[in-house]
């Protein structure tokens, strides 16, 4: 069964670094989004893409992340500088129609 | 804004015993609700969505408008529930953002 991709699947960084995330969405997917959860907390939706269009990037912090689905494929995630506070699970889902299927998700530690 | 709460961070109960999990939205118009669940060390997955109306591993849930509440039940838990449960709202309209609820950890116990 078809799955969607992540990596790394941990990230340990010191803050004012890059970092960057990968996603691979399941094959046929258009809809590519990104998430981020704090612990205890739910995911939150950070940009949201249809191919390779970004719809929704109303709550990503756009002075510091970045996203990219250049071919409407696959899809990069950055963060420049990281800051304490980013400091989380970054998971990444795709979908046809309404069910969104994640990821296994990348854990970033910032210190 | 659209907004989802849980109100019970942590939910314990005996397995065969019934089981309810609360989830209230609030959203100006016609939302469609989700319920996903985590198992332990396992993806984040779709459990149910209202438009479908089906039952899931035994478990339902109604939206309810009156009372902006898509609770999620299951009649006897089995130990096998135990996990993370979200819920979940989208709207309608092409870009609307997509809300998780803050989740309830479902604990059966034997």
């Amino acid at each position: 069964e078809a799955e969607v991709a992540q990596s790394p699947r941990y990230k340990i960084t010191e803050k004012s670094q890059a970092v960057a995330f990968w996603c691979d969405p399941i094959s046929g997917h258009a809809t590519l989004y990104w998430y981020r959860q704090i612990l205890g907390q739910g995911p939150e939706l950070l940009v949201q893409f249809q191919d390779e269009s970004v719809v929704d990037d109303s709550q990503l912090p756009k002075d510091r992340f970045s996203a990219e689905r250049l071919k409407g494929v696959d899809s990069t995630l950055k963060i420049q500088p990281a800051e304490l506070g980013d400091s989380a699970m970054y998971l990444c889902a795709s979908s046809q129609r309404e069910t969104q299927y994640f990821g296994p998700g990348t854990r970033l530690l910032v210190l | 804004a659209q907004r989802v709460t849980q109100p019970e961070k942590l939910l314990s109960v005996f397995k065969g015993a019934p089981v309810e999990l609360k989830c209230n939205y609030s959203y100006s118009g016609s939302p469609e609700l989700f319920w996903y669940v985590q198992y332990s060390r396992q993806r984040l997955q779709l459990l149910l969505r209202h438009i479908s109306r089906e039952s899931i591993k035994g478990f339902t849930a109604d939206l309810n408008k009156g009372e902006t509440s898509f609770h999620l039940k299951k009649p006897f838990a089995q130990e096998e529930d135990s996990a993370m449960y979200y819920c979940a709202l989208s709207g309608h309209n092409y870009g609307q953002n997509f809300v998780f609820g803050p989740g309830t950890r479902l604990s059966v116990l034997p």
